[in-house]
Order: C-alpha cells, then structure tokens, then sequence
C-alpha cells in the first residue's frame, strides 16, 4: 500500500503563473488536507475535503487559492497569479473512512521567483 | 479543539528514554490524544494516539494521567534519527475536524 503522493515534489514558478499541485491519497482513504508550511514556521492548515465535497476551508487565502478532490483522480490545490510570499512547503495529508489518523506526504515545495 | 502546551526544546542522550510532556488541561471527554513528528523539511510522521488508557507501539509509549490533563510520550531508546519537532494534538475523533499543529518540541538527540 503506497504511501500519501505528492507531486511534483520540487516546482519553480515564475510571478503570476499557475501553480497546481497534486495529491494521491492512500488507497482507501476518503479524506485528504491540506497544510501549508512557510521557511521556519509550523505547519498551518489550509483545507479539508472528502470526494467531491470541501468539508471545511476555514485556512484557504479568500482569493487565488483552491482545492478540490473529484471522483476520480487526485486532489488538486491550485494557485493562481503566484506571488513570492506563497513560496512554501505545502503538504498534503490523508485519512480513512472513520477519519483517525492522518498519514502525510512528502510534500510539495513551491519556490516563486 | 483543546489547545495544548509544549516546552519549546529538549536534549537526550542517544541511547537514553525521551520523556517528552504535553499539557491540555481543557481537553474534553471526547477528545483524542494525537502525537506526531516532523524529521528537518519531512512530511510529519504519525507516531499514536489515545484516549485515556496508555497506549503503546513499535515506536513509541503514550502515557496519559487519569485526568486527562497532559501526557507524556515516550521514545524508549533515542538514536539520532529520532531528532526531530514533536507535536501533541488534541482533536475530537467524531465530526469534521484537521489536525492543528502547535509549535511543538524540538528534541535533539545527543551522540
């Protein structure tokens, strides 16, 4: 049983361009979150969906940023118009059905120049 | 979620138990005790959980006091690989709820 995939697991974008980063969670799993973590600081929640459903995006930044989790395929966290300040590790985390623990990813590092 | 407390640092010996402390004295009946690690720029590692009886696994013991105020987790035998951010969660295991990392505790173990 893979682990939570994260990918790409390095991604250098430009100012203003699109960043999307994906998330496979583990088999079985119905839950994904997902964290952002700046240089030297914690890590900091962003939002929290099951299929097809954001249950809860009380830490996503009102604009530019979104996330989904289809049916089929990967969660997506996108953001767009990219700025210096979102240069980040961003993390992604999956759960089972009765939601208990949450197992993470590598993580993705967003670096913007 | 109860918000917990973490001493910001602590040093072991290799070889030696690391007794690491969590204080959530609002914790609620039924909230679960969470614990995990961060190794440097890693994605954090699930260590255990409970509830109120101790728990324990390959990898690590969970000791919580009978009220429930805090708990300690223990590594039994430290290695360098074990130097890493700790964090203590509490979390109510029923409902719509992440995860909320604090600061943690930054233990580094000592050769």
């Amino acid at each position: 049983n893979a682990g939570v995939m994260q990918n790409p697991r390095h991604l250098v974008r430009r100012r203003g361009q699109e960043a999307r980063l994906r998330c496979s969670p583990m088999k079985g799993h119905s839950h994904v979150y997902w964290y952002r973590q700046l240089p030297e600081e914690g890590l900091k929640f962003m939002v929290y969906l099951q299929k097809e459903n954001i249950i809860d995006e009380s830490g996503m930044p009102k604009e530019r940023f979104s996330a989904e989790f289809p049916k089929e395929g990967p969660s997506i966290l996108r953001i767009q118009q990219v700025v210096r300040g979102d240069s980040a590790a961003y993390f992604c985390a999956s759960s089972p059905p009765d939601n208990t623990e949450a197992f993470f990813g590598q993580g993705t590092r967003l670096t913007v120049v | 979620d109860a918000k917990t407390t973490q001493p910001p640092s602590m040093d072991c010996a290799e070889g030696r138990a690391a007794n690491l402390p969590c204080n959530h004295s609002t914790i609620s009946g039924n909230e679960y005790v969470y614990w995990y690690r961060q190794i440097h720029s890693q994605g954090p590692q699930y260590i255990i959980h409970g509830l109120k009886n101790n728990e324990t696994n390959e990898m690590a013991s969970l000791i919580i006091t009978e009220d429930r105020k805090s708990s300690t987790l223990i590594l039994p035998h430290a290695t360098l690989r074990d130097t890493a951010v700790y964090y203590c969660i509490v979390r109510v295991d029923t409902g719509r709820r992440a995860l909320t990392f604090g600061s943690g505790t930054r233990l580094q173990v000592q050769p």
